[in-house]
């Protein structure tokens, strides 16, 4: 069974400090995916990624927020200067391309819990 | 605008009940896709089932079964004859069919406490 893959599963930081969230994508699927969930509530669209581009983002990222896919296979999260507010559990996920009208697979990491000190 | 509507905050069961879990979205596309993610206490969120809108038919795997019904625009997931192991919060999803690709919506989950 394909997986998605995140590291690390836990990081602690400082308030201040810059993140990085990795996620290793199922193979052969193209669009990508980072979602958050904090504590207790619901999980929420960051941003989508296709062709090496962001194709849709949520108004929650902000400026604070990238993301790359730096070598083919990695798709990652930067959080430029952490804020308390951004502790949550934050999923990466992928699709696997089909048109309009055809179904599609989605997988979604096991996420990582961020917590900003 | 799409919407997902999960109006049981929480359920509890004694264990071998059966019980249903509500989902109800909005959408003004025509080709949509709906889940059902499982999200036990490790956090992580599980794929139980998707659903494309042009396909009705319920469908039943195991204990799970699934009634969509687009008259009414819900999803509706039965857990038949409960058992502990069922306890998360279950998040239904909606995804519309665009040209880069889905996103999906979340609905705010039910926690299903099952109880021994």
């Amino acid at each position: 069974e394909p997986e998605v893959t995140q590291t690390p599963s836990h990081q602690v930081t400082q308030m201040g400090q810059e993140v990085i969230l990795r996620c290793v994508p199922i193979s052969n699927h193209l669009y990508f995916y980072w979602y958050r969930q904090i504590l207790g509530q619901k999980v929420e669209f960051l941003v989508s990624f296709y062709n090496n581009e962001i194709s849709e983002k949520s108004e929650i990222f902000d400026d604070q927020f990238s993301v790359e896919r730096p070598d083919g296979s990695n798709f990652t999260l930067k959080i430029r200067s952490t804020k308390l507010e951004d502790s949550a559990m934050y999923f990466c996920a992928s699709t696997s391309h089909r048109d309009r009208g055809q179904e599609t697979e989605a997988f979604f990491g096991q996420g990582t819990r961020l917590t900003v000190v | 605008a799409q919407k997902v509507t999960q109006a049981q905050t929480e359920i509890s069961v004694v264990e071998k009940e059966d019980v249903t879990l509500d989902c109800v979205y909005e959408t003004r596309d025509t080709t949509y896709y709906l889940f059902w993610y499982k999200q036990p206490p490790s956090g992580e969120l599980v794929f139980l089932i998707r659903r494309n809108s042009f396909d009705e038919q319920n469908e039943i795997s195991g204990r799970y079964s699934w009634n969509f019904q687009k008259s009414t625009s819900s999803f509706n997931f039965t857990i038949t004859a409960s058992q502990v192991v069922d306890s998360a919060v279950y998040f239904c999803a909606l995804s519309e069919a665009g040209n880069y690709g889905q996103n999906f919506v979340f609905g705010p989950g039910t926690r299903l406490s099952v109880l021994p």
